[in-house]
């Protein structure tokens, strides 16, 4: 099992549509969540983290955190095609160590017109 | 806030020649610097954990006499990647963590494109 897990994608969805992306980690004891986008040819970029269970919102951004389901998910609402990128999730996981963070392979998303 | 910044962002070099990319954080004190390689469709590879003042970490697989790292100050990390060969062309970036973080959280410099001949 991997570390950090995500669909690769594409996920496709219509401009102005909700697009969902989900992550699963593996260590239980991981403390911080980390959404980053990265556009093709640029480096990652952060736009939000969550450390407590529940729901934390930013703008268009809402993140969601389920530790005991091991899960956290990013929702973009109103999708625009500047939206289209890789989403990397990233975890600071305890057994990692330290302040290391482990990325998820990232899922492509791609907002169509 | 919480800029990083990379030089140069783009090198093309010669087969066994020595290249430097320095990182630095502009606007925070970064205790701890973090160095990545990504190669075309793939996703970031961890290559070391630097830390101001002392040797720098480096993940299972990395060379340290190849990749050195140098974390002289809270602001500033480099990394030299020596007789560079054509296998070691990638997208180096690096990251900063902010000391006064609470959470880990890393910002990320622009990267670096190196290109080897």
């Amino acid at each position: 099992q991997k570390e950090v897990e995500q669909n690769s994608g594409p996920l496709s969805v219509p401009e102005g549509a909700i697009a969902s992306l989900n992550c699963t980690y593996s260590d239980r004891g991981s403390q911080s969540f980390f959404w980053y986008r990265q556009y093709s040819g640029k480096s990652p970029e952060l736009i939000m983290f969550i450390y407590s269970n529940g729901d934390k919102e930013d703008g268009r951004f809402t993140a969601q955190l389920n530790k005991a389901s091991q899960y956290v998910s990013l929702l973009i609402r109103d999708s625009q095609p500047s939206d289209s990128a890789t989403y990397l999730c990233a975890v600071n996981m305890v057994t990692g160590g330290g302040n290391k963070l482990t990325f998820g392979t990232g899922t492509q998303l791609k907002v169509e017109l | 806030g919480a800029v990083v910044s990379q030089h140069p962002s783009r090198v093309i070099c010669k087969s066994g020649t020595s290249v430097k990319i320095e990182c630095r954080s502009l606007d925070f004190q970064a205790t701890t610097m973090f160095w990545y390689r990504q190669f075309p469709k793939q996703s970031l590879m961890l290559m070391a954990t630097s830390n101001e003042g002392s040797k720098a970490t480096y993940e299972q697989g990395v060379e340290k006499d190849k990749f050195l790292i140098n974390h002289a100050s809270l602001t500033l990390s480099t990394l030299t990647v020596t007789s560079a060969h054509p296998e070691d062309s990638s997208f180096y970036i690096c990251s900063a963590s902010p000391s006064s973080g609470v959470y880990n959280e890393q910002f990320f410099g622009p990267g670096t494109r190196l290109t080897v001949l």
